[in-house]
């Protein structure tokens, strides 16, 4: 059993280019979210999703989208990248959508020089 | 706005001590309170959590204490372990949300148990 899994781990970009991050689980959850950890802040809530073709904005949406075609895949874009997105990011699931048992990716560090 | 405060931001403890993370939540619609443990390069893992409905919470070594008057709660890592050592993030979530809120963390607690 996978879990959730991210890729990639590493990324480094430059600004103003585009780039997606993969999220995927394989527990039949509908409730997916992406978090965003900066050094001293905890996690922030990006985007979630409650089920295929449902999505909303979490705490801090700007310059992230997202998209939910399965219940499997949840991937976060970052259409123009910014040095303020740098950051780690990690992807999560949960069984109900408020978050109790929730299983987190392993991260995908972002380097936006 | 913070709504959920943790402390202390870091904590030493000696090898079989216990070790106390605090937190304090503003939202009185919460009703699930977890804890994550995380160490370096991995995702948060979900430690132990609790609901308003009780006081207390003990898996093993790890204890949750719930005082909803005060609005708050805490971790006890008892007998605590240098494989313990990692970062600790308080966090909660309102069944009434419906999700918009996901799970707000506190700041996190870098514990260090020393051998």
């Amino acid at each position: 059993n996978a879990g959730v899994t991210q890729t990639p781990k590493f990324q480094v970009l430059k600004t103003g280019q585009s780039m997606t991050l993969q999220c995927a689980q394989d527990m039949n959850h509908e409730y997916m979210s992406w978090y965003r950890q900066d050094p001293g802040m905890g996690l922030r809530l990006i985007h979630y999703s409650v089920g295929a073709g449902i999505t909303d904005q979490g705490e801090v949406p700007n310059g992230y989208n997202v998209s939910r075609s399965t219940t499997e895949d949840f991937p976060l874009r970052l259409l123009s990248a910014a040095p303020s997105q740098t950051s780690v990011y990690f992807c999560a699931s949960s069984v109900t959508e408020w978050n109790t048992e929730a299983f987190f990716g392993q991260g995908t560090r972002l380097t936006v020089v | 706005q913070q709504q959920v405060k943790q402390s202390p931001q870091s904590l030493i403890v000696q090898k079989g001590g216990i070790s106390i993370i605090n937190c304090a939540y503003e939202n009185t619609a919460f009703d699930y309170f977890p804890w994550y443990q995380q160490f370096p390069g991995k995702g948060p893992a979900l430690l132990i959590a609790i609901r308003p409905d009780v006081s207390e919470k003990k898996e093993g070594r790890f204890t949750i204490s719930f005082n909803k008057s005060a609005n708050q709660f805490s971790l006890h890592i008892m007998d605590s372990q240098p494989g313990d050592s990692a970062t600790y993030f308080c966090a909660a979530s309102s069944v009434k949300g419906g999700g918009a809120d996901g799970l707000t963390f506190g700041k996190g607690t870098h514990l260090i148990i020393q051998p």
